[in-house]
Order: structure tokens, then C-alpha cells, then sequence
């Protein structure tokens, strides 16, 4: 079956100190990995899109890379705007009409 | 404004009514979908839709209708509410599909008692 596992639950940072995010899947296949990030009481706002093993994209602070198993969402000398929930999303091949969300990770960041 | 837009942004219902969410976008995006967000879950795919009149099911779409006559327009309707469908409701839209980068509206947050 298929499936999103995102990893921790949550995270609490001081401002700075950088940490990843970790999206592990298992799917017949992957047609794209996504990243979200949701803040509270809004819908969510797109980051990143990976395709295949060994892509890295960044923005900002942020890096996303994929493996054939997982995904890192790397955060790097975080600030507070950083906190909210990271979101991820996988595309699997077999369903035509599948999206795959997992739960997320709320992330905090502390000045 | 461009953008998507969800209305209303909370709705209470009693269980066996039926209830309307409204889903308007106006960058002509050709996909259009509908999720529902449950504490300790993922977003779960309720419908899409890749065009206007073109309509199929995703993931969880029990007691859930949909219709699409215009490109802009998704409403979702709950024919008999349940309390189970208790949710926050998401309209999201995309240029290309599932494939994409799916822009959300902010939600309605939906109560059943």
C-alpha cells in the first residue's frame, strides 16, 4: 500500500540552528515528491517539486533533496517566520488520480 | 484579487442538511480539486476535476458531489452531512494536474453536530 511517513512530528528550534525534515515513502513508482508549508488557519503554500533520486532545490533557507526511499527538507540557520507545518506530498505512478499527503512536521522556531 | 477563494471560511450544519462550499479561482487553471484536513491525517483527495464538465474521484469521495460548468467555479456539496464529515475543506487549483504545484484557498472549516 501506499504510503507517506513524515518525521518528527514536531520540531522545536532556536533561532539558527538548522535541522531537516524528514519524508520517508514507499510507492509503486514516483512520479513527483512535493513540499508545502502551512501556516495556521491558512491552506497550503507550494515550495518545492523533486522527480527523481539525487535532485536537490532550494529557496531561501530551505533545501529539498530526494533518495529513492525519502526526502530532507534541510533548514538552515532558521527564523521564526520559518515556524509552521511542513507538508509533504508524493505522486506515485500506479494511481492516475493519487496524491499522497502525509501528516506533516509543525516546526517551531524560538528567538 | 487573483487568486482562489473559498466561501463560506466556517460553516455549522445539522446532521442531514445539506450544505454547499463554494470554490472560485480566477487564473483559468484548468484543474481544480477538493480535500478535506483531519487532525493526525494528510490532506485527502475528495474530487477533481481537469476541466469544466470533467469531474472523477479521488481518494475518499463517499457522500460527496461535485459539478464544474465553468472553469472557475468548483462547489462541493454534502447531500447529507454527517458528523464524520466534520473537516477543514480545501479548494486547490493547478495549471497541469496532479504533477504539479497546486495553489490552496484558505479553507472552510466545516462542523457537523
Amino acid at each position: 500500500e501506499d504510503q507517506v511517513t513524515q518525521s518528527p512530528e514536531a520540531l522545536r528550534l532556536q533561532e539558527g540552528e538548522s535541522s531537516s525534515l524528514n519524508c520517508s515513502y514507499t510507492v509503486s513508482g514516483l512520479r513527483g515528491l512535493f513540499w508545502y508549508r502551512q501556516d495556521p488557519g491558512k491552506g497550503p503554500e507550494f515550495l518545492f517539486t523533486l522527480y527523481s533520486a539525487g535532485e536537490e532545490k532550494e529557496k531561501e533557507r530551505l533545501k529539498a533533496t530526494l533518495t529513492k526511499k525519502e526526502s530532507f527538507l534541510h533548514i538552515t540557520a532558521p527564523k521564526p517566520e520559518d515556524s509552521a507545518t511542513y507538508l509533504c506530498a508524493v505522486r506515485p505512478s500506479g494511481g492516475y488520480n493519487k496524491l499522497i499527503f502525509g501528516a506533516g512536521t509543525r516546526l517551531a522556531v524560538h528567538p | 484579487d487573483a487568486g482562489i477563494t473559498q466561501s463560506p471560511r466556517y460553516k455549522i450544519t445539522e446532521t442531514g442538511r445539506q450544505v454547499t462550499l463554494m470554490c472560485h479561482q480566477t487564473w483559468s487553471h484548468s484543474y481544480m480539486f477538493w480535500y478535506r484536513q483531519d487532525l493526525g491525517h494528510g490532506l485527502r483527495l475528495i474530487y477533481y476535476s481537469a476541466a469544466a464538465d470533467i469531474t472523477d474521484k479521488g481518494e475518499v469521495p463517499d457522500g460527496y458531489v461535485v459539478s464544474r460548468s465553468k472553469t472557475e467555479n468548483f462547489p462541493l456539496t454534502l447531500e447529507s452531512a454527517t458528523r464524520s464529515q466534520t473537516s477543514v475543506y480545501f479548494c486547490a487549483s493547478s495549471p497541469r494536474g496532479l504533477n504539479t504545484e497546486a495553489f490552496f484557498g484558505q479553507g472552510t472549516r466545516l462542523t457537523v453536530v
